[in-house]
């Protein structure tokens, strides 16, 4: 059974940094892409960067150069490190497994990250 | 880029068919056919339903259909369940981005 297990959410200061980790277990994690998707209060579902299983990387506009994902394939692990939040960053952070047609297959249940003063 | 349009909430009643809709552009589900539509339940993981416009992952009511027709993707759910009341959205992926939609919230009369 594929398990996606989030953590790290919490409270930060604006301006402040968080790193999310996401482990992995019920399937061959390094053949895999991985995404992490957050979901503001009351708001849809955003992408916020993915990692192919050959380490190429993608992010939206709105996260380039202050968020960075890797994985480390040892450990089936995902990570998010989010540098230089602001409020518009306070969501649930989900990550993701990849299938073959550009879905998500399987979900974790999400980190709460909260950026206020 | 901004979201994927769908309607804001659709509704019927149960055993009855409704359909929620996904427009988007050339450069996103008519360029492609990585559409996915997801289910959210309030307070729960979103979970797959169809991927590649029209396939159920194993274990999806065969309920649930999608369709793609130029930049518009819908997913049709017929004979309406209590338990298919939950916010639904659609999906486009290319390789190097994806894009949601704004979501649906199905209630069910």
């Amino acid at each position: 059974e594929v398990q996606l297990v989030e953590s790290g959410g919490g409270l930060v200061q604006p301006g402040g940094s968080l790193r999310l980790s996401c482990a992995a277990s019920g399937f061959t994690f390094s053949t895999y892409s991985m995404n992490w998707v957050r979901q503001a209060p009351g708001k849809g579902l955003e992408w916020v960067s993915s990692i192919s299983y050959s380490n190429y990387i993608y992010y939206p506009d709105s996260v380039k150069g202050r968020f960075t994902i890797s994985r480390d394939n040892t450990r089936s692990s995902l990570y998010l490190q989010m540098n230089s939040l602001s409020a518009e960053d306070t969501a649930i952070y989900y990550c993701a497994k990849s299938g073959y047609y550009g879905d998500y297959d399987h979900w974790g249940q999400g980190t709460l990250v909260t950026v206020s003063s | 880029q901004s979201a994927l349009t769908q309607s804001a909430s659709v509704s019927g009643s149960p055993g009855q068919s409704i359909t929620i809709s996904c427009t988007g552009t050339s450069s996103d589900i008519g360029g492609h056919n990585y559409v996915s539509w997801y289910q959210q339940h309030p307070g729960r993981a979103p979970k797959l339903m169809i991927y590649d416009i029209t396939n159920r992952p194993s274990g999806v009511s065969n309920r649930f259909s999608g369709s793609k027709s130029g930049n518009t993707a819908s997913l049709t759910i017929s004979g309406l369940q209590a338990e298919d009341e939950a916010d639904y959205y659609c999906s486009s992926s290319a390789y190097s981005s994806t894009l949601f939609g704004s979501g649906t919230k199905v209630t069910v009369l």
